[in-house]
């Protein structure tokens, strides 16, 4: 049972460049997300997804890009990285949230530790 | 907006100590509270949750008591082992429907065995 799976664990960047973290879930999620952990600063939500096709801003959207094109993945994109970005980053699904839904859980991937030097 | 305020860490305590970590909220109407673990490495997982007042969530020894009087749900345990050494983030959702999760800063627990 494979949950959520993000790759890679860690990468450093120079400054200027480009990656893509990726993020895949098995659970046949609708909602997904991405979240930036910086120390101190809890978590702050990047963009979330309700369903393929479909993506949201969050909070902290400025400098990120992402796509849902399958139920299954939501990659974030970094194309000019900068040494802000430096954090760790979650990605998450869920269920529909809110509303009637009783099931208000995230299910988290371990994490990418991201350096930008 | 919403917000959390979690009590700041780090914690460290002995093997069998009681355990509060503090965390009040500022949102309006009747949110769900939620109460998340990171392990060291891993990611977040939900620990406990209560989705109305007075509520109390519980689960590994672990109770959190919805308040909505004084907008607070702070996580205790009475007994705690090494094995509880963690960040633990308090969280909430508002209640309109298709809100995101709001969290706390986290408070980083180490117990001395």
């Amino acid at each position: 049972n494979a949950g959520v799976t993000q790759t890679p664990k860690f990468r450093i960047l120079k400054i200027g460049q480009s990656m893509t973290l990726q993020c895949t879930q098995d659970m046949n999620h609708n909602y997904m997300y991405w979240y930036r952990q910086d120390p101190g600063m809890g978590l702050k939500l990047i963009y979330y997804s309700v369903g393929a096709g479909i993506t949201d801003k969050g909070e902290v959207p400025n400098g990120y890009n992402v796509s849902r094109s399958t139920t299954e993945d939501f990659p974030l994109r970094l194309e000019l990285a900068a040494p802000s970005q430096t954090s760790v980053y979650f990605c998450a699904s869920s269920l529909p949230m809110g509303g009637t839904t009783t099931n208000e859980k995230l299910f988290f991937g371990s994490g990418t530790q991201l350096s930008v030097l | 907006g919403n917000s959390v305020t979690q009590m700041e860490g780090p914690v460290t305590l002995s093997e069998e100590a009681f355990l509060t970590i503090n965390c009040t909220y500022t949102a309006t109407g009747y949110p769900s509270l939620f109460w998340y673990v990171q392990y060291p490495g891993e990611g977040l997982q939900l620990l406990l949750k209560a989705t109305k007042a007075d509520d109390k969530g519980s689960n590994k020894g672990f109770e959190a008591t919805y308040r909505k009087e004084t907008t607070s749900f702070h996580l205790e345990k009475g007994s705690v082992q090494v094995s509880d050494s963690a960040v633990y983030f308090c969280a909430l959702m508002g209640p309109f429907g298709n809100e995101k999760l709001t969290f706390g800063t986290g408070t980083r627990l180490t117990i001395i065995p």
